[in-house]
């Protein structure tokens, strides 16, 4: 157990419907980060927050958005959902101090998406 | 941004030990070396992570020559339950959690 906890694991949901997972980080890290993974593809990243503010913006689109609130849980939406979006998500934590090294993060185990 | 390039994929057999080298020309001077392992279906799990020379933990080395151009992911004495995908990172603070394709390891009986 990596003390990140992800919900729900499955969702199945329709085109075009809009949907939210949820990421509670491990006590203490106060960075979270979000990555898609598609069918045998490797992990995209899609944004980091460290303590409620935004640090970091990879490949995320338009009709995604992310959040941290101030108890550190983090919230990745998607809308307008396509069937390319079916994969698992991932969030990840970590101790992140100034701009030293990761040294290391911990990852749930994934909100698997279909959309069908 | 430090661009990886590791093998797509490796194959060995229980009781062997195995070297997975990852590349790194461009790696900035404070970037760390760090490597995950990611099993079907399940989040990566760090292995172990460096700066220069030799690191080892209680599952694997990690050797980094002097110019810190290339890494190896050293597994000693692997076993079925090995057979996942090795993730090679390069960075620091923000940019440290770039994945790149991997490398996938089968491990034969």
């Amino acid at each position: 157990d990596s003390g990140v906890t992800q919900t729900p694991k499955h969702l199945i949901t329709a085109t075009g419907q809009r949907v939210t997972l949820r990421c509670s980080p491990r006590s203490g890290d106060l960075s979270v980060y979000w990555y898609q993974q598609s069918l045998d593809q490797g992990l995209q990243f899609l944004i980091q927050y460290y303590n409620g503010e935004e640090r970091a913006k990879g490949n995320i689109l338009e009709r995604f958005s992310a959040q941290q609130f101030p108890d550190l849980h983090s919230e990745l939406n998607l809308s307008s959902l396509e069937l390319g979006d079916s994969a698992l998500y991932f969030c990840a934590s970590s101790v992140v101090v100034g701009g030293q090294a990761v040294t290391e993060a911990f990852f749930g185990q994934g909100t698997r998406l279909t959309v069908v | 941004l430090a661009k990886t390039t590791q093998p797509i994929s490796m194959d060995s057999y229980e009781g062997q030990e195995v070297n997975i080298t990852c590349s790194h020309n461009n790696i900035a001077t404070n970037d760390y070396i760090t490597w995950y392992q990611q099993f079907p279906s399940q989040g990566p799990r760090f292995i172990i992570q460096g700066y220069k020379t030799k690191v080892t933990n209680e599952v694997a080395s990690l050797f980094i020559p002097a110019d810190r151009k290339s890494s190896t992911l050293s597994l000693p004495r692997v076993s079925l339950s090995d057979t996942a995908v090795y993730y090679c990172l390069v960075g620091a603070g923000r940019r440290a959690l770039t994945f790149g394709s991997g490398t996938r390891l089968q491990v034969q009986p």
